[in-house]
C-alpha cells in the first residue's frame, strides 16, 4: 500500500532555512507527481507546491514562490521541500501528497502524516 | 486567483443526511475533490472528480457539481463521520491547486 513519511520538521528562527523530506513507498514513485500542502494551526489546507513525475514542471503558491524549492530524487523515492527565508506565518504542519493518475490537475490521493514546522524566535 | 467558499461549520443528527457545499465561480466546469480530515490526522480523499468514490470509501458518501456549487452528501450519518471536510479544484489558469476553507461537521 502507499506510504508517505515526512521528516525534517522542527523549530527554526525567522529568516532561517529548513529542509523537509518525504519518503515514498508502495507505488511506482517515478510515474507520479508529488505535492506539498500545509495547514497552519486551527486553519484549513493550503497547497504549497507541485513537482511533476519527471521533475520538469514545478508550480508554487504565491505565498512561497521565490523562497521554497521543491525537488525529487526518483532513484531514492523521495521528494523534498527546501524552505528559505522562513517567516512566522510559515508555521504549519506540512504534508506531502501523491498526485492521482490523471495527466493534469487532479486530486491528491494519498497523504503522509505530516511534519510540524514552527518559525519562532 | 480562484476562490472556493465553504461554510465554517455544520451539524447533523445521527442517521440523517449531511450536505456540505463548496462555492466557486462556474465550479461546475471544474472537477471537484473532497477530503475528510479527523482531528490530529492527515486528510483522506473521499470523493474525486465530482462524484467518484475511491476504493474503501463507503457508499454513504456521494458528490455532485453544477453551476456555482459542488456538494458532498453523507447519508445515514454516523458518529465517526464527525470531521473537517475540504473541497479542492485545480485552477488551470494559474496551474495552482486550490482548497476551500473547510467545513467542520458535528454529529449531534
Amino acid at each position: 500500500q502507499v506510504h508517505l513519511v515526512e521528516s525534517g520538521g522542527g523549530v527554526v528562527q525567522p529568516g532561517k532555512s529548513l529542509r523537509l523530506s518525504c519518503a515514498a513507498s508502495g507505488f511506482s514513485f517515478s510515474n507520479f507527481g508529488m505535492h506539498w500542502v500545509r495547514q497552519a494551526p486551527g486553519k484549513g489546507l493550503e497547497w504549497v507546491a507541485f513537482l511533476s513525475y519527471d521533475g520538469n514542471d514545478k508550480y508554487y503558491a504565491v505565498s512561497v514562490k521565490g523562497r521554497f524549492i521543491i525537488s525529487r530524487d526518483n532513484s531514492k523515492n523521495t521528494v523534498s521541500l527546501q524552505m528559505n527565508s522562513l517567516r512566522p506565518e510559515d508555521t504549519a504542519v506540512y504534508y506531502c501528497a501523491k498526485k492521482d493518475r490523471h495527466s493534469s490537475g487532479g486530486s491528491l490521493d494519498y497523504w503522509g502524516q505530516g511534519s510540524l514546522v514552527t518559525v519562532s524566535s | 486567483s480562484y476562490v472556493l467558499i465553504q461554510a465554517p461549520s455544520g451539524s447533523v443528527a445521527p442517521g440523517q443526511t449531511a450536505r456540505i457545499t463548496c462555492g466557486g465561480n462556474n465550479i461546475g466546469t471544474k472537477s471537484v475533490h473532497w477530503y475528510q480530515q479527523k482531528p490530529g490526522q492527515a486528510p483522506v480523499l473521499v470523493i474525486e472528480y465530482d462524484r467518484d468514490r475511491p476504493s474503501g470509501i463507503p457508499e454513504r458518501f456521494s458528490g455532485s457539481n453544477s453551476g456555482n456549487t459542488a456538494t458532498l452528501t453523507i447519508s445515514r450519518v454516523e458518529a465517526g463521520d464527525e470531521a473537517d471536510y475540504h473541497c479542492q479544484v485545480w485552477d488551470s489558469d494559474s496551474d495552482h491547486w486550490v482548497f476551500g476553507g473547510g467545513t467542520k461537521l458535528s454529529v449531534l
